[in-house]
Protein backbone atom coordinates (compact mmCIF):
# COMPACT_ATOMS: atom_id res chain seq x y z
CA UNK A 1 0.00 0.00 0.00
CA UNK A 2 1.35 3.38 -0.46
CA UNK A 3 1.76 4.92 2.36
CA UNK A 4 2.53 8.65 0.72
CA UNK A 5 0.67 9.77 -2.27
CA UNK A 6 0.70 12.62 -4.46
CA UNK A 7 -2.42 12.44 -6.41
CA UNK A 8 -1.61 14.90 -9.27
CA UNK A 9 0.82 13.71 -11.83
CA UNK A 10 1.48 16.62 -13.00
CA UNK A 11 0.99 20.61 -12.91
CA UNK A 12 1.05 23.38 -15.49
CA UNK A 13 1.07 27.05 -13.99
CA UNK A 14 2.25 30.55 -15.17
CA UNK A 15 5.23 32.18 -15.06
CA UNK A 16 4.18 34.65 -11.75
CA UNK A 17 1.50 32.43 -10.28
CA UNK A 18 1.80 30.25 -7.19
CA UNK A 19 1.76 26.29 -7.28
CA UNK A 20 0.35 24.15 -5.26
CA UNK A 21 1.62 20.82 -4.91
CA UNK A 22 -0.29 18.30 -2.84
CA UNK A 23 0.93 15.30 -0.69
CA UNK A 24 -1.08 12.69 1.70
CA UNK A 25 -0.30 10.07 3.87
CA UNK A 26 -1.27 7.33 5.85
CA UNK A 27 1.21 6.01 7.88
CA UNK A 28 0.93 8.12 11.99
CA UNK A 29 4.31 7.46 12.56
CA UNK A 30 5.22 10.06 9.64
CA UNK A 31 7.20 13.06 12.11
CA UNK A 32 9.68 14.18 9.53
CA UNK A 33 8.56 15.43 6.22
CA UNK A 34 10.59 17.11 3.39
CA UNK A 35 9.94 18.27 -0.18
CA UNK A 36 12.67 17.23 -3.06
CA UNK A 37 12.91 18.26 -6.78
CA UNK A 38 14.40 16.18 -8.92
CA UNK A 39 15.51 15.36 -12.69
CA UNK A 40 16.07 12.61 -15.11
CA UNK A 41 19.10 10.61 -14.18
CA UNK A 42 19.86 13.03 -11.29
CA UNK A 43 19.68 12.66 -7.65
CA UNK A 44 16.91 14.49 -5.54
CA UNK A 45 17.72 18.24 -4.58
CA UNK A 46 16.34 19.00 -1.10
CA UNK A 47 13.96 22.20 -1.50
CA UNK A 48 12.13 22.61 2.07
CA UNK A 49 11.12 20.13 5.65
CA UNK A 50 8.52 20.18 8.36
CA UNK A 51 8.66 18.33 11.52
CA UNK A 52 5.42 17.16 13.10
CA UNK A 53 5.88 20.06 15.58
CA UNK A 54 5.04 22.53 13.17
CA UNK A 55 2.31 22.86 10.46
CA UNK A 56 4.27 25.49 8.49
CA UNK A 57 7.95 26.65 7.12
CA UNK A 58 9.32 28.95 4.96
CA UNK A 59 12.15 29.38 3.02
CA UNK A 60 11.96 32.19 0.11
CA UNK A 61 9.81 31.37 -2.40
CA UNK A 62 8.90 27.71 -0.84
CA UNK A 63 6.70 27.24 2.16
CA UNK A 64 5.48 23.86 3.50
CA UNK A 65 1.98 23.60 5.29
CA UNK A 66 1.02 20.22 7.19
CA UNK A 67 -2.23 19.64 8.35
CA UNK A 68 -1.53 16.07 10.81
CA UNK A 69 -5.31 16.34 11.56
CA UNK A 70 -5.86 15.17 7.59
CA UNK A 71 -2.27 13.80 7.01
CA UNK A 72 -1.79 16.08 4.57
CA UNK A 73 0.66 18.69 3.08
CA UNK A 74 1.43 20.97 0.54
CA UNK A 75 4.29 22.64 -1.19
CA UNK A 76 3.83 26.16 -2.17
CA UNK A 77 6.34 28.06 -4.54
CA UNK A 78 5.66 31.68 -5.17
CA UNK A 79 6.23 33.26 -7.55
CA UNK A 80 6.90 30.16 -9.68
CA UNK A 81 9.77 30.62 -12.62
CA UNK A 82 10.66 28.62 -15.64
CA UNK A 83 13.70 26.96 -13.67
CA UNK A 84 11.36 25.52 -11.33
CA UNK A 85 9.82 22.95 -14.17
CA UNK A 86 10.95 19.66 -12.69
CA UNK A 87 9.03 16.27 -10.80
CA UNK A 88 8.60 17.06 -7.35
CA UNK A 89 8.56 14.49 -4.71
CA UNK A 90 7.21 14.51 -1.16
CA UNK A 91 8.83 12.12 1.84
CA UNK A 92 8.49 11.37 4.57
CA UNK A 93 10.24 9.49 7.60
CA UNK A 94 9.54 8.36 11.10
CA UNK A 95 11.59 8.70 14.23
CA UNK A 96 12.35 11.91 13.57
CA UNK A 97 14.36 11.14 10.74
CA UNK A 98 16.34 8.74 11.22
CA UNK A 99 14.41 6.10 9.42
CA UNK A 100 14.23 5.97 5.86
CA UNK A 101 12.58 8.17 3.37
CA UNK A 102 8.99 6.76 1.83
CA UNK A 103 8.39 8.88 -1.13
CA UNK A 104 5.39 9.58 -2.98
CA UNK A 105 5.06 8.98 -6.64
CA UNK A 106 5.87 12.41 -8.20
CA UNK A 107 4.10 15.55 -9.43
CA UNK A 108 5.55 16.89 -12.92
CA UNK A 109 5.72 20.84 -12.25
CA UNK A 110 5.54 23.33 -15.78
CA UNK A 111 6.18 26.14 -16.09
CA UNK A 112 4.98 28.42 -18.72
CA UNK A 113 6.91 31.42 -19.36
CA UNK B 1 26.63 21.71 3.10
CA UNK B 2 26.98 17.49 2.99
CA UNK B 3 28.13 16.17 0.07
CA UNK B 4 27.57 12.30 -0.89
CA UNK B 5 29.71 11.35 -3.97
CA UNK B 6 28.35 8.81 -5.92
CA UNK B 7 30.24 6.50 -8.67
CA UNK B 8 29.77 5.49 -11.36
CA UNK B 9 27.20 7.66 -12.48
CA UNK B 10 26.39 5.20 -15.57
CA UNK B 11 27.54 1.68 -16.45
CA UNK B 12 26.74 -0.97 -19.01
CA UNK B 13 27.04 -4.29 -18.32
CA UNK B 14 26.72 -7.97 -19.55
CA UNK B 15 24.36 -10.28 -18.35
CA UNK B 16 25.55 -12.81 -15.23
CA UNK B 17 28.13 -9.96 -14.67
CA UNK B 18 28.65 -8.05 -11.43
CA UNK B 19 28.93 -4.37 -11.05
CA UNK B 20 29.88 -2.37 -7.31
CA UNK B 21 28.37 0.86 -7.07
CA UNK B 22 30.06 3.38 -4.55
CA UNK B 23 29.02 6.21 -2.18
CA UNK B 24 31.04 7.97 -0.47
CA UNK B 25 30.06 10.94 2.55
CA UNK B 26 32.86 13.63 1.89
CA UNK B 27 32.28 15.85 4.59
CA UNK B 28 30.41 14.21 7.51
CA UNK B 29 30.24 10.73 8.72
CA UNK B 30 27.51 8.83 7.39
CA UNK B 31 26.04 6.36 10.17
CA UNK B 32 23.19 4.81 8.29
CA UNK B 33 23.12 4.70 4.41
CA UNK B 34 20.01 4.03 2.45
CA UNK B 35 19.99 2.25 -0.96
CA UNK B 36 17.23 2.91 -3.33
CA UNK B 37 16.01 1.90 -6.83
CA UNK B 38 14.10 3.95 -9.55
CA UNK B 39 12.44 2.49 -12.60
CA UNK B 40 11.30 4.45 -15.03
CA UNK B 41 8.57 7.21 -14.60
CA UNK B 42 7.97 5.92 -11.19
CA UNK B 43 8.68 6.83 -7.31
CA UNK B 44 12.12 5.61 -5.20
CA UNK B 45 12.07 2.57 -3.58
CA UNK B 46 13.64 1.61 -0.99
CA UNK B 47 15.88 -1.49 -1.28
CA UNK B 48 17.71 -1.25 1.92
CA UNK B 49 19.15 0.04 4.77
CA UNK B 50 22.65 -0.26 6.04
CA UNK B 51 24.18 1.25 9.51
CA UNK B 52 28.13 1.31 9.38
CA UNK B 53 29.66 -1.96 10.93
CA UNK B 54 26.46 -3.88 11.13
CA UNK B 55 24.29 -6.03 8.60
CA UNK B 56 22.01 -4.29 5.95
CA UNK B 57 18.40 -4.54 6.52
CA UNK B 58 16.72 -5.56 3.17
CA UNK B 59 13.18 -4.51 2.34
CA UNK B 60 10.67 -7.41 1.22
CA UNK B 61 11.24 -8.77 -2.14
CA UNK B 62 14.44 -7.11 -2.54
CA UNK B 63 17.05 -10.37 -2.47
CA UNK B 64 19.81 -10.28 -0.09
CA UNK B 65 21.97 -12.33 -2.17
CA UNK B 66 21.72 -10.16 -5.53
CA UNK B 67 22.15 -7.00 -4.05
CA UNK B 68 25.08 -7.26 -1.87
CA UNK B 69 25.63 -3.70 0.84
CA UNK B 70 28.94 -3.28 2.88
CA UNK B 71 28.99 0.12 4.82
CA UNK B 72 32.38 -0.92 6.74
CA UNK B 73 33.05 2.82 7.55
CA UNK B 74 31.31 6.06 8.11
CA UNK B 75 32.46 7.53 4.83
CA UNK B 76 32.07 4.45 2.21
CA UNK B 77 29.31 2.34 1.38
CA UNK B 78 28.70 -0.26 -1.47
CA UNK B 79 26.15 -2.27 -2.91
CA UNK B 80 27.25 -4.59 -5.55
CA UNK B 81 24.73 -6.10 -8.37
CA UNK B 82 25.86 -10.04 -8.93
CA UNK B 83 24.53 -11.84 -11.71
CA UNK B 84 23.06 -8.33 -12.97
CA UNK B 85 19.96 -9.81 -15.80
CA UNK B 86 18.21 -6.82 -17.86
CA UNK B 87 15.30 -6.62 -15.22
CA UNK B 88 18.24 -5.24 -13.15
CA UNK B 89 18.38 -2.10 -15.10
CA UNK B 90 17.45 0.90 -13.53
CA UNK B 91 18.22 3.85 -11.98
CA UNK B 92 20.09 3.70 -8.29
CA UNK B 93 20.72 6.26 -5.53
CA UNK B 94 22.07 6.49 -2.34
CA UNK B 95 21.45 8.24 0.67
CA UNK B 96 23.32 9.30 4.22
CA UNK B 97 22.20 10.56 7.30
CA UNK B 98 22.96 10.35 11.05
CA UNK B 99 21.17 9.24 13.54
CA UNK B 100 20.26 12.09 15.19
CA UNK B 101 17.08 13.81 14.96
CA UNK B 102 16.14 15.35 11.88
CA UNK B 103 19.74 15.80 10.90
CA UNK B 104 18.59 15.33 6.84
CA UNK B 105 19.03 13.15 4.16
CA UNK B 106 22.16 13.88 1.81
CA UNK B 107 21.74 11.82 -1.95
CA UNK B 108 23.79 11.00 -4.23
CA UNK B 109 23.85 11.56 -7.61
CA UNK B 110 22.45 8.49 -8.63
CA UNK B 111 23.73 5.59 -11.05
CA UNK B 112 22.08 4.86 -14.22
CA UNK B 113 22.52 0.88 -14.59
CA UNK B 114 21.83 -0.62 -18.29
CA UNK B 115 22.68 -4.66 -18.50
CA UNK B 116 22.44 -5.77 -21.83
Amino acid sequence: DQQVKQNSPSLSVQEGRISILNCDYTNSMFDYFLWYKKYPAEGPTFLISISSIKDKNEDGRFTVFLNKSAKHLSLHIVPSQPGDSAVYFCAASADTGRRALTFGSGTRLQVQP
Amino acid sequence: GAVVSQHPSRVICKSGTSVKIECRSLDFQATTMFWYRQFPKQSLMLMATSNEGSKATYEQGVEKDKFLINHASLTLSTLTVTSAHPEDSSFYICSATRQEANYGYTFGSGTRLTVV
